[in-house]
C-alpha cells in the first residue's frame, strides 16, 4: 500500500537547537518528494521539493533534506532552528504521472524561545 | 501572480443550510485540489480536476458534497445540507499539470464551522 509516515508527531525544542523530522514512505514506483510547512493559522507552503539529481536538496529558511533512496526516507533537517520555525511539518510523495499525493500526517513543531 | 485564491476565509453556518466555497487557481496551472484538512484525520483528498474536467471524486464523503469547475479560472464546492461533522478547513490547490514537481500552490483555506 501506498504511505508515508513520519514517526514525529510532536517536537519541541529551543532556539538553536538542530532539528532533524523523519519522513519514509512505501511507493512502488518513481516519486516525487516533498515538505510543506503550514504555520499557525496559514495554509500549506512549499519548503523544499526532490524529483531528481543531487538527493540533497536545499530549500527556505535553511531547511534541507536529504533523499535515501534504499531507505526510502526522506528527511527534513535544519542545523539551527528559530522561534519562528513553529509550525506543523508534512512529508508528501507523488508517483511520476500520477494526480494524488499522498501525505503524511504531520509533525508539529513547536521551538521555545 | 495573486496565487491561488480562495472565499471565504471563514464560513459559520447553522445545520442543514447550503454552504459554497469558491476557489480561482493560478492562471494557466490545469490541476485543481480540493482538500479537507481536520485535526482527526489530517489532510484528505476530496476531488481532483484536471482541463476542468472532474477526474477522481473518490474522496468526496457523501452525496451532501458536490464540486464544480466550469471553467479554467473557478472552481466551487458545495456542501448541501451542510452537518457539524463538517467542520473542518477546507484548501483548494493548483498545480501546472498532474505530477509537476513544482508541487501545488494552496490558497489560503476556509474555514467552516457549522453549528
Amino acid at each position: 500500500a501506498q504511505s508515508v509516515s513520519q514517526h514525529n508527531h510532536h517536537v519541541i525544542l529551543s532556539e538553536a537547537a538542530s532539528l532533524e523530522l523523519g519522513c519514509n514512505y512505501s511507493y512502488g514506483g518513481t516519486v516525487n518528494l516533498f515538505w510543506y510547512v503550514q504555520y499557525p493559522g496559514q495554509h500549506l507552503q512549499l519548503l523544499l521539493k526532490y524529483f531528481s539529481g543531487d538527493p540533497l536538496v536545499k530549500g527556505i529558511k535553511g531547511f534541507e533534506a536529504e533523499f535515501i533512496k534504499s531507505k526510502f526516507s526522506f528527511n527534513l533537517r535544519k542545523p539551527s532552528v528559530q522561534w519562528s520555525d513553529t509550525a506543523e511539518y508534512f512529508c508528501a510523495v507523488n508517483g511520476l504521472g500520477t494526480y494524488k499525493y499522498i501525505f503524511g500526517t504531520g509533525t508539529r513543531l513547536k521551538v521555545l524561545a | 501572480d495573486a496565487g491561488v485564491i480562495q472565499s471565504p476565509r471563514h464560513e459559520v453556518t447553522e445545520m442543514g443550510q447550503e454552504v459554497t466555497l469558491r476557489c480561482k487557481p493560478i492562471s494557466g496551472h490545469n490541476s485543481l485540489f480540493w482538500y479537507r484538512q481536520t485535526m482527526m484525520r489530517g489532510l484528505e483528498l476530496l476531488i481532483y480536476f484536471n482541463n476542468n474536467v472532474p477526474i477522481d471524486d473518490s474522496g468526496m464523503p457523501e452525496d451532501r458534497f458536490s464540486a464544480k469547475m466550469p471553467n479554467a479560472s473557478f472552481s466551487t464546492l458545495k456542501i448541501q445540507p451542510s452537518e457539524p461533522r463538517d467542520s473542518a478547513v477546507y484548501f483548494c490547490a493548483s498545480s501546472l499539470f498532474v505530477d509537476s514537481p513544482e508541487g501545488y500552490t494552496f490558497g489560503s483555506g476556509t474555514r467552516l464551522t457549522v453549528v
